[in-house]
C-alpha cells in the first residue's frame, strides 16, 4: 500500500494563476480532509469529505474549493493564487468504521509558493 | 470540538523520560483523546489514543486522569530522533468529522 500520496510535491505560482493539488488514498478510507500548515503554527483545516461526491467546510476555506469525484481522490484547486496561499498543505484519510479508533493518515505534504 | 492546551516548547537530554501534559477543560464524555507526532517536511503520524486509566504501546504511554480534563503523553529515554513537534487533539471518533490540530509542543532532545 501507498498509503496517501500528493502530488506535486513542490509548485511555485505566480499571483492570480491557478492550480490543482491532487490527494490519493488506497486504503479505501470514506474521509479525506485537506489542511495547510504556516511556519510555526499547527495544522488548518480547509475542506474534508466525508464520502464520494461529499464536500464540506472547515476552518479557513476562503480562497479554495474541492472535489471528491472518486472515492480514493479528493482534488485542491486554488482559482486566484495569492501570496497568502504560500504554504505547505497536507492531505489525510481516515476511516470511520474502525470506530473509536480515530487514526489520520498523513501524506507527505505539498509545499507551495506563490510569488 | 473540544479545544485543547499544550505547552508550546520542552528541552529534554538524551535518555531521559519527557511527559508532555495536555489540557481539555470541556472534553465530552464520547471524545477520545489522540496523540501525533509530526517530523520537520513531514505529515503528522499517530501516536496514542486512549479514553481513560493508561494506554501503552511500543512508542509512548498515555494517562488519562479520572476527571479526564487533561492527559499525559509519556515519551520513555527519549534519543535524539524524538525530536518533533506533538499534537493532542480530542474528538468523538466515527461521529466526529472534524478534528481541531493546536499549534503542539515542540520538544527539543539535546545530546
Amino acid at each position: 500500500n501507498a498509503g496517501v500520496t500528493q502530488t506535486p510535491k513542490f509548485r511555485v505560482l505566480k499571483t492570480g494563476q491557478s492550480m490543482t493539488l491532487l490527494c490519493a488514498q488506497d486504503m479505501n478510507h470514506e474521509y479525506m480532509y485537506w489542511y495547510r500548515q504556516d511556519p510555526g503554527m499547527g495544522l488548518r483545516l480547509i475542506h474534508y469529505s466525508v464520502g464520494e461526491g461529499t464536500t464540506a467546510k472547515g476552518e479557513v476555506p476562503d480562497g479554495y474549493n474541492v472535489s471528491r469525484l472518486k472515492k480514493q481522490n479528493f482534488l485542491l484547486g486554488l482559482e486566484s493564487a495569492a501570496p497568502s496561499q504560500t504554504s505547505v498543505y497536507f492531505c489525510a484519510s481516515r476511516d470511520p468504521g474502525q470506530g473509536a479508533q480515530d487514526t489520520q493518515y498523513f501524506g507527505p505534504g505539498t509545499r507551495l509558493t506563490v510569488l | 470540538l473540544a479545544k485543547t492546551t499544550q505547552p508550546i516548547s520542552m528541552d529534554s537530554y538524551e535518555g531521559q523520560e519527557v511527559n508532555i501534559t495536555c489540557s481539555h477543560n470541556n472534553i465530552a464524555t464520547n471524545d477520545y483523546i489522540t496523540w501525533y507526532q509530526q517530523f520537520p517536511s513531514q505529515g503528522p503520524r499517530f501516536i496514542i489514543q486512549g479514553y481513560k486509566t493508561k494506554v501503552t504501546n511500543e512508542v509512548a504511554s498515555l494517562f488519562i486522569p479520572a476527571d479526564r480534563k487533561s492527559s499525559t503523553l509519556s515519551l520513555p529515554r527519549v534519543s535524539l530522533s524524538d525530536t518533533a513537534v506533538y499534537y493532542c487533539l480530542v474528538a468523538s471518533g466515527a461521529g466526529s468529522y472534524q478534528l481541531t490540530f493546536g499549534k503542539g509542543t515542540k520538544l527539543s532532545v539535546i545530546p
